[in-house]
């Protein structure tokens, strides 16, 4: 079964720092593989994504994600966080042959001024 | 990318009631999915949509609980029947505009259910 994990409930950074929000997956298959960010009161927003080719994925608001396939990791990163970039961030796998996301449990996000 | 609006935004019920959340796309899709967060929690897949067949529910969900209606391409309706507390979650609808090339979805904003 394909899963994806998030070892981290809550990830505090000061502002100005570089910031890295953990995700490992297991699938059977290439991996497609997402992440979300989920601002209070609103739904996912979507940041970025990697089906195939390079490894290092560019999103929104200067996010960036490293895909490691040793590793089976897609981490999440930015050089420099704001504190605008606090809040819940998601890890998604599409399920193999249909659009069924599989999330992981979330990380919180925490930038502190 | 597309727009999704859902109403209501959120909502107190009585438990035994039933709540019909609608969600609204600014553009034709096929695909709609439903999905429950429940507070603190991940979100978990309710159902799949497609306009013009039946809707196709994850283990653990039924019909005749959640009854989920796609008369067309841009809207879809999911109700929640015979409320109890343990209903009290955010729902979400998200659409995948793009098909198998864009492999994203979309999420609309959310409805935020509380049942007392």
């Amino acid at each position: 079964a394909q899963s994806v994990a998030q070892p981290e409930d809550q990830v505090n950074v000061a502002e100005g720092n570089p910031l890295t929000v953990k995700c490992t997956y297991s699938v059977s298959g290439n991996p497609y593989l997402f992440w979300y960010v989920q601002y209070p009161n609103r739904g996912l927003q979507f940041l970025l994504k990697y089906i195939t080719g390079d490894n290092l994925v560019k999103g929104s608001y200067g996010f960036e994600a490293e895909f490691n396939k040793s590793q089976t990791s897609f981490h999440l990163k930015k050089p420099s966080a704001l504190v605008s970039d606090s809040a819940l961030y998601f890890c998604a796998v599409r399920d193999t042959g249909t659009y069924k996301y599989i999330f992981g449990t979330g990380t919180r996000l925490k930038v502190l001024a | 990318s597309a727009v999704i609006s859902q109403k209501p935004s959120r909502d107190i019920c009585q438990r035994g009631t039933s709540l019909t959340i609608q969600c609204q796309v600014d553009s034709q899709v096929t695909m709609m999915f439903w999905y429950r967060q429940q507070p603190g929690q991940s979100l978990t897949l309710i159902a799949t949509a497609n306009q013009g067949s039946e809707a196709t529910y994850e283990s653990g969900f039924v019909i005749d609980k959640f009854p989920i209606s796609r008369p067309n391409l841009t809207f879809s309706t999911l109700t929640v029947s015979n409320m109890s507390p343990e209903d009290s979650s955010i729902y979400l609808c998200s659409v995948a505009p793009g098909g198998d090339s864009s492999y994203e979805q979309y999420f609309g904003p959310g409805t935020r259910l509380t049942v007392t």
